[in-house]
């Protein structure tokens, strides 16, 4: 079975500032992750993904994410906050039954 | 490319009445889609799943009569709220799946806000 566990429904980071976004994984078989956004009244969108072609993946926007084996984590981070960047993030592990795990989200506010 | 379009982007409707919502792969063909319902401030809970050409696939909870989903097409599935209650007021977002590979990413529409007066 696959899960995501997102540390931390709320982050605060003043602009400028490094992101940091948690989210750990379990999974009994090579896991496939994503990281999605999602604005006020919006669906998700795709920041980026990891499908085991490099362990550092680079997404849209600026965020980036590492995956860990040995933390069994993944990890959403971006060097500089801008307010653009207040919103919804969820982790998202794929399973094999053609089904996506979500996280309960963390959101993101950005300080001025 | 993979875009997902979702109709309406919001709707209010009377108490007792039916509303559908459609959701369109517009430049991929998508032989599943998923049907989302999110809570404010809250994640996103797996409805049901549906298949092009076949019946849908309700998670535990979820009342098939209520909530019909037909996927006719390889690019459009649909959601009908039947009879509609306040308490089914809510955001409902579909996604779709472009390509069959488990490493393949959900797209998702912009989702539809419908409240029951």
């Amino acid at each position: 079975a696959q899960s995501v566990t997102q540390l931390g429904s709320h982050v605060s980071v003043s602009e400028g500032a490094l992101v940091l976004l948690r989210c750990n994984y379990s999974s009994s078989v090579p896991p496939y992750l994503f990281w999605y956004v999602q604005y006020p009244n919006q669906g998700l969108q795709l920041l980026l993904k990891y499908t085991s072609a490099a362990t550092l993946v680079k997404g849209i926007n600026g965020f980036e994410a590492e995956f860990k084996k040995s933390e069994t984590s993944f990890h959403l981070t971006k060097p500089s906050a801008h307010m653009s960047d207040a919103a919804e993030y969820f982790c998202a592990v794929s399973g094999t039954g053609n089904q996506f795990y979500f996280g309960t989200g963390t959101s993101l506010t950005v300080i001025p | 490319g993979a875009v997902v379009s979702q109709h309406p982007s919001w709707v209010i409707c009377k108490s007792g009445t039916s509303v559908k919502i459609e959701c369109r792969s517009l430049d991929f063909q998508a032989t599943t889609m998923f049907w989302y319902r999110q809570f404010p401030k809250q994640s996103l809970m797996l409805m049901a799943t549906s298949n092009e050409g076949s019946k849908a696939t309700y998670e535990q909870g979820v009342e098939k009569d209520k909530f019909l989903i037909n996927h006719a097409s390889l690019t459009l599935s649909t959601l009908t709220v039947t009879s509609a209650h306040p308490e089914d007021s809510s955001f409902y977002i579909c996604s779709a799946r472009q390509g069959a590979a488990f490493n393949s990413p959900l797209h998702f529409g912009n989702g539809t806000r419908l409240t029951v007066t």
